[in-house]
């Protein structure tokens, strides 16, 4: 039920772009984004909904395939500030439409100078 | 920009004591949340809230966890009797429009158990 996320970790150089993938084994309704820094709390980047809406911070692009069950975040042009731990969070399709979010186990991303 | 707090940031406590975290989440918020991360791993789901009540809970929140809304802006989450395992983080999050929305997540508090 937890949602998977690829790669682990990445090292990347300023300027660089990253790929992080969230895939589920269930079908989904909403695809939630956080960045978490290390001792802070996880702060919201953006939702993505099935149907398409999406909504978040500007800089920040993803994409929601329903069929594959599967959601991207895009990172790109890095910068040292994009480094942190980044979650996928779950709301399966059919849940009990409670906000319960499922979170994958996290994309470590270290942007270097 | 409004925010969740929670108080206190870091509470240790004995093994079999009984704690309360408290959180007060962003005023025009009505759905409210707990999660856990212990030390190094995911975030992990404990319970959800509206009106007045559990709407959701996962198999973490057995019978020790209890939460509550005491008045119109405190949410609180009470461990009865710790246990060495219940050592983590916990964040509190709300959201104004509930599911299929943003939640935004308080800065947590770090329980230390011993």
């Amino acid at each position: 039920q937890q949602p998977v996320q690829s790669p682990q970790a990445v090292i990347l150089r300023e300027g660089e772009d990253a790929v992080i993938n969230c895939s589920s084994s269930k079908a989904l309704y909403s695809v939630h984004w956080y960045r978490q820094k290390h001792g802070e709390a996880p702060v919201f980047l953006m939702i993505l909904l099935k149907g398409g809406e999406q909504k978040g911070h500007e800089k920040i692009s993803a994409s929601f395939n329903e069929k594959k069950q599967q959601s991207s975040l895009y990172l790109t042009a890095s910068q040292l500030s994009y480094s942190g731990t980044y979650f996928c969070g779950t709301e399966p399709h059919g849940s009990s439409n409670t906000g319960k979010l499922i979170f994958g186990q996290g994309t470590t991303l270290q942007v270097k100078p | 920009e409004p925010e969740v707090t929670q108080t206190p940031s870091h509470q240790v406590t004995q093994m079999g004591q009984e704690v309360i975290l408290r959180c007060v989440p962003i005023s025009n918020h009505l759905y409210f949340y707990w999660y856990r991360q212990i030390l190094g791993q995911k975030v992990e789901f404990l319970v959800s809230f509206y009106n007045n009540e559990i709407s959701e809970k996962s198999e973490i929140f057995d019978d020790q966890f209890s939460v509550e809304r005491p008045d119109g802006s405190n949410f609180t989450l009470k461990i009865r009797s710790t246990k060495l395992e219940d050592s983590a983080m916990y964040f509190c999050a709300s959201s104004g429009r509930g599911p299929y929305n943003e939640q935004f997540f308080g800065p947590g508090t770090r329980l230390t158990v011993l």
